[in-house]
């Protein structure tokens, strides 16, 4: 069982430039997140689905864009990276009601923007 | 909105005990978990409340005060692998479902 998968691992962007961040789980799971975490902070929201078809906007959205076609996919597009997206990027899914361990995290997107 | 406090930093011995505070404050207050993330990787679940009271794991424990918009996280007999990020995180419902707010994370060091 794959659990959610992130790809790549590392990447490096020049200022400017367009990427895709990949996320798959095989789980089923309605529920799939986009997070950020910058250097000694939690993580923050930036999109979210509860659907295939649905997406909505989270805490910081601005630079990102996000579609869910199928339940099982979930990329982060960044449409013109900027140095300011320089940070680490999880995936996440769950089941609609979370409880419990029922959310699981993608082990990390490590993105620079130079 | 959210909002999620909980220290940036606390330092602890090997074999003491620690309590990792978390207060928040919410609308559609759903439930409270706590992660433990090492440093480079995945936030990994430890806890999760949703009523009032102490939740006991091993040697993690993990209280709830829903009136007092309050948690805490205690550690007990710490281990060197203990030194972690330590995350609280509010799930709250609103009409795409529930969603979950991190707070910024306490770096716990422990030293021999």
């Amino acid at each position: 069982n794959a659990g959610v998968t992130q790809t790549p691992k590392f990447q490096v962007l020049k200022t400017g430039q367009s990427m895709t961040l990949q996320c798959a789980q095989d789980m089923n799971h309605e529920y799939m997140s986009w997070y950020r975490q910058d250097p000694g902070m939690g993580l923050r929201l930036i999109h979210y689905s509860v659907g295939a078809g649905i997406t909505d906007q989270g805490e910081v959205p601005n630079g990102y864009n996000v579609s869910r076609s199928t339940t099982e996919d979930f990329p982060l597009r960044l449409l013109s990276a900027a140095p300011s997206q320089t940070s680490v990027y999880f995936c996440a899914s769950s089941y609609r009601g979370l409880s419990g361990n029922t959310i699981y995290f993608g082990e990390g997107s490590w993105l620079t923007v130079v | 909105g959210q909002n999620i406090d909980q220290p940036t930093e606390m330092t602890a011995t090997e074999g003491a005990i620690v309590q990792i505070n978390c207060t928040y404050q919410t609308s559609g207050f759903n439930g409270l978990f706590w992660y433990q993330q090492h440093a480079g990787e995945a936030p990994t679940f430890l806890s999760y409340n949703v009523l009032d009271g102490l939740e006991e794991k091993g040697r993690f424990s993990s209280f709830l005060s829903r009136s007092k918009g309050y948690s805490y996280l205690l550690l007990k007999e710490l281990q060197m692998k203990d030194s972690a990020s330590y995350l609280c995180a509010v799930s709250v419902e609103n009409n795409a479902g529930n969603m979950l707010t991190f707070g910024g994370g306490t770096r716990l060091m422990v030293k021999p």
